[in-house]
């Protein structure tokens, strides 16, 4: 069975930082690139990041671009997003998501974990 | 950035009915458009991927349609489940834009 297990968000102040963990288990992590989405409470979804299976690429949101970054340790069966200078618009509930298929950046997200909430406030 | 764009934001429909939802892509897409399904407080699950294929379980009664720029959800014969919101998001270049969301009430 997939099983996708983010770590837990928090409370964080304006300008912190954060790390996100996603567990990954049921299938062969290091042939899939990952995914991380986020929603906001009461919002829609919003894509943030993408990373490839061997982390040669990534694509971020506009919105998180030189403030966010996805990484992955293949070894561990783990995705990461580091999020720093952290804002109040990034409070959301964050999903990671693996793709349908298997390496490919333009892939339909059909597994997702349950979510963890950040909210950022001071 | 292309964005994607859906109809109606809401909309309330009565068990057995067929409902209709549209998404526009702000710039072509070919088929690389994907729908989900999302209850409160779950994760969104995969509907339909590359605008009309089915995924794994999901009844026969959602079907998908379009190619370009516009793209139709359809659900025949609606039933009580069926309410929650619905995202369409496009996969053919990052960011991979979600759709603002379209929810469905059963009445």
């Amino acid at each position: 069975e997939v099983r996708l297990v983010e770590s837990e968000g928090g409370l964080i102040r304006p300008g912190g930082s954060l790390r996100l963990s996603c567990a990954a288990s049921g299938f062969s992590f290091s042939t899939y690139s990952m995914n991380w989405v986020r929603q906001a409470p009461g919002k829609g979804l919003e894509w943030v990041s993408y990373i490839s299976r061997t982390s040669t690429t990534t694509y971020y949101a506009d919105s998180v671009k030189g403030r966010f970054t996805i990484y992955r340790d293949n070894a561990k069966n783990s995705l990461y997003l580091q999020m720093n200078s952290l804002r109040d618009e990034d409070t959301a509930v964050y999903y990671c998501a693996r793709p349908y298929y298997q390496d490919s950046s333009g892939s339909p997200l059909d597994y997702w974990g349950q979510g963890t909430l950040l909210i950022v406030s001071s | 950035d292309i964005q994607m764009t859906q109809s109606p934001s809401s909309l309330s429909a009565s068990v057995g009915d067929r409902v209709t939802i549209t998404c526009r892509a702000s710039q072509t897409i070919t088929t690389y458009l994907n729908w989900y399904q999302q209850e409160p407080g779950k994760a969104p699950k995969l509907l339909m991927y590359a605008t009309s294929n089915l995924h794994s379980g999901v009844p026969s009664r959602f079907s998908g349609s379009g190619s370009g720029t516009d793209f139709t959800l359809t659900i025949s014969g609606l039933q009580r489940e069926d309410s929650a919101t619905y995202y369409c998001q496009q996969s053919y270049s990052p960011p991979f834009t979600f759709g603002q969301g379209t929810k469905l009430e059963i009445k």
